[in-house]
This record gives C-alpha cells, sequence and structure tokens, in this order.
C-alpha cells in the first residue's frame, strides 16, 4: 500500500512570490491535514479538508489556502511569499471519525529567500 | 493548544526498556490518547493509541490509568534508531478532528 505522497520534496522560492504544495493521501482516507513545522519548533495545524470541502483553519493568515480534489488529493497554496514561511510543510491522511492515527507524508521543504 | 505535558527530554540505554510519561489530566470521557514519534527532518510516525485499556502492538506499549489522567509509552527493548522526539496527543473524534502537537520529549538512546 502506498503511502502518503508530498511533492515536490524540496524547492526554493523568493519572497513574493505563490507556491503550490501537492498531497496524495492514502487510497481510500478521505480526510487531509497540512501542518507547517518550522525549523526547530513544532508542529503547526493549517487546514484540514474531507471530502472536498474545509472543516478547519488553524491560526495562519487568508495567503495559506488550498482544497481538496473528488480524488481526496490536496494541494497547499501560499501567497506572498514571506522569509518566514520557510518551513517543512507535511500532509496527513485518514479516514474521518475513525480512531485511526494520522499517516503523514515525509514532507516538504521550503525555503524562502 | 495541547492538553498534554511531557518531559522536555529523556535519556535511556540502548537494550533498555524506554518509558515516556504523558499527563493529560484534563481529559475527556470520549478522548483518545496517540503517541507519535518524529525522527530528524521526517514527517511524524504514528505508533500507538488507546481510550482507556492498555494497548500493545510491534512498536511498543501504551498503559493508560484508571483515572485516565496520566500515560506512558513503553518501548520494550530500546535502539538507536528509536531516538526521536515522541508527541502524547489527546484527540477527540468529534469538532475539529485535528492532531494538536505540542513540543514532546526528545528521547535519545544511548550505546
Amino acid at each position: 500500500e502506498a503511502g502518503v505522497t508530498q511533492s515536490p520534496t524540496h524547492l526554493i522560492k523568493t519572497r513574493g512570490q505563490q507556491v503550490t504544495l501537492r498531497c496524495s493521501p492514502i487510497s481510500g482516507h478521505t480526510s487531509v491535514y497540512w501542518y507547517q513545522q518550522a525549523l526547530g519548533l513544532g508542529l503547526q495545524f493549517l487546514l484540514w479538508y474531507d471530502e472536498g470541502e474545509e472543516r478547519n483553519r488553524g491560526n495562519f493568515p487568508p495567503r495559506f489556502s488550498g482544497r481538496q480534489f473528488p480524488n481526496y488529493s490536496s494541494e497547499l497554496n501560499v501567497n506572498a511569499l514571506e522569509l518566514e514561511d520557510s518551513a517543512l510543510y507535511l500532509c496527513a491522511s485518514s479516514f474521518r471519525r475513525r480512531p485511526y492515527g494520522y499517516t503523514f507524508g515525509s514532507g516538504t521543504r521550503l525555503t524562502v529567500v | 493548544d495541547a492538553k498534554t505535558t511531557q518531559p522536555t527530554s529523556m535519556d535511556c540505554a540502548e537494550g533498555r526498556a524506554a518509558n515516556l510519561p504523558c499527563n493529560h489530566s484534563t481529559i475527556s470521557g470520549n478522548e483518545y490518547v496517540y503517541w507519535y514519534r518524529q525522527i530528524h527532518s521526517q514527517g511524524p510516525q504514528y505508533i500507538i493509541h488507546g481510550l482507556k485499556n492498555n494497548e500493545t502492538n510491534e512498536m511498543a506499549s501504551l498503559i493508560i490509568t484508571e483515572d485516565r489522567k496520566s500515560s506512558t509509552l513503553i518501548l520494550p527493548h530500546a535502539t538507536l534508531r528509536d531516538t526521536a522526539v515522541y508527541y502524547c496527543i489527546v484527540r477527540s473524534l468529534q469538532g475539529a478532528q485535528k492532531l494538536v502537537f505540542g513540543q514532546g520529549t526528545r528521547l535519545t538512546i544511548n550505546p
């Protein structure tokens, strides 16, 4: 069984640019979660999508947005990149409302210069 | 906000059992206890979860006190590859569904 896949693995962007990160959940998982982990810091919840709808949002500005497609894959978009957006962006998937844990992908390392 | 309290760091000798404590004194009746670990710069890895009974899988054992206000994750025979940050999380299946990560315990396995 394929795990959660994220792309790209690394990328470098310039301040002010826009970026799109992608996530493919485990087959059958309907929920996708996005987290940000800045260097040396903890995981901060960004967004939760389930069945194509945004279900919950963390304390991030509106320039962080995303969507979930009918096949349950998801994109995270970040507009007007700032230096402090440099972080590891992690995607996780799960069955909704089941007591199973999330399965995380390996993340996308974003560097803003 | 994280609802759990964990020691910042712990050390354990290779081959010994590593016992990682977690306090979750405000846990609700419908909240599960989850444990994850994160090896440097990788995505967190699910270890185990439980509601009120003790649980065991191929990776670890989870001991939850009878009042459910604390738990202990046990790695029975720690190896160097178990060096990681371990997160204890409580989560309800209602409402926001998100896992809220605290700072975790940095476990170092020494040879």
